[in-house]
């Protein structure tokens, strides 16, 4: 197992209030990934990160920003949590395990955020 | 343009039955990658197979396989034998470049797949 840790796992909180979700891996895979899941939508990359302090945005980036102090954290925060916030949130790493060079992404449990 | 479009929001197959779920992707790179996900009720993202874009026969893994028409830009999963946990949300994904230099995953909306006993 890849060992991703996502925390919190399930959060409520009120509109304005700042959140910050993290995700802990425990073998220094270089890429790490914010992912949210909607209805309708699929899953859709917020940002993503190739190193210690090296990040991109992805393609819903806007309210969010990322952090990468460590190799093993990448830490996604709401500044400002907004309703359109409320939703599933997934950490994800590029892995290769049993196949050579696929590359394909492992996911942690996810965190579900509520903002009322 | 989308990067992955999944056409069907919901399918029923019968048990025992093979169902095919259908994907079509949109990139201009010649190197990529594409991948099926399974997702159940309880939540998890679970990786089921892979096909890149350079490998000649179509992949398999157990009961499932990925019928790959590059020229088609289609990546279609094909479950054999379906049982009951098959239920299931079903997303296609794709990695546009080679693996390692920092890609991006895209994915589809899903495919629920419901299997009637």
């Amino acid at each position: 197992d890849a060992g991703i840790t996502q925390s919190p796992r399930h959060k409520v909180t009120e509109t304005g209030t700042p959140v910050t979700l993290r995700c802990h891996q425990t073998e220094n895979h270089r890429y790490m990934y914010w992912y949210r899941q909607d209805p309708g939508h699929g899953l859709r990359l917020i940002h993503y990160s190739y190193g210690v302090k090296d990040t991109d945005k992805g393609e819903v980036s806007d309210g969010y920003s990322v952090s990468r102090s460590k190799t093993e954290d990448f830490l996604l925060t709401l500044e400002s949590a907004t309703s359109s916030q409320t939703s599933v949130y997934f950490c994800a790493i590029s892995v290769s395990r049993d196949r050579e060079n696929t590359g394909e992404l492992f996911f942690g449990e996810g965190s579900r955020l509520t903002v009322l | 343009a989308q990067k992955i479009t999944q056409t069907q929001p919901g399918m029923f197959v019968q048990e025992k039955e093979a169902v095919t779920l259908d994907c079509t992707y949109d990139t201009s790179d010649p190197s990529y990658g594409l991948f099926w996900y399974k997702q159940p009720s309880s939540g998890e993202m679970i990786f089921l197979i892979y096909q890149g874009s350079y490998d000649q026969q179509n992949a398999t893994e157990g009961r499932y396989s990925l019928n790959f028409q590059k020229a088609r830009k289609s990546a279609n999963l094909v479950i054999s034998a379906s049982q009951l946990g098959d239920s299931a949300m079903y997303f296609c994904a794709m990695r546009e470049g080679p693996r390692g230099t920092g890609n991006q995953f895209y994915f589809g909306t899903g495919t629920s797949l419901t299997v009637i006993p």
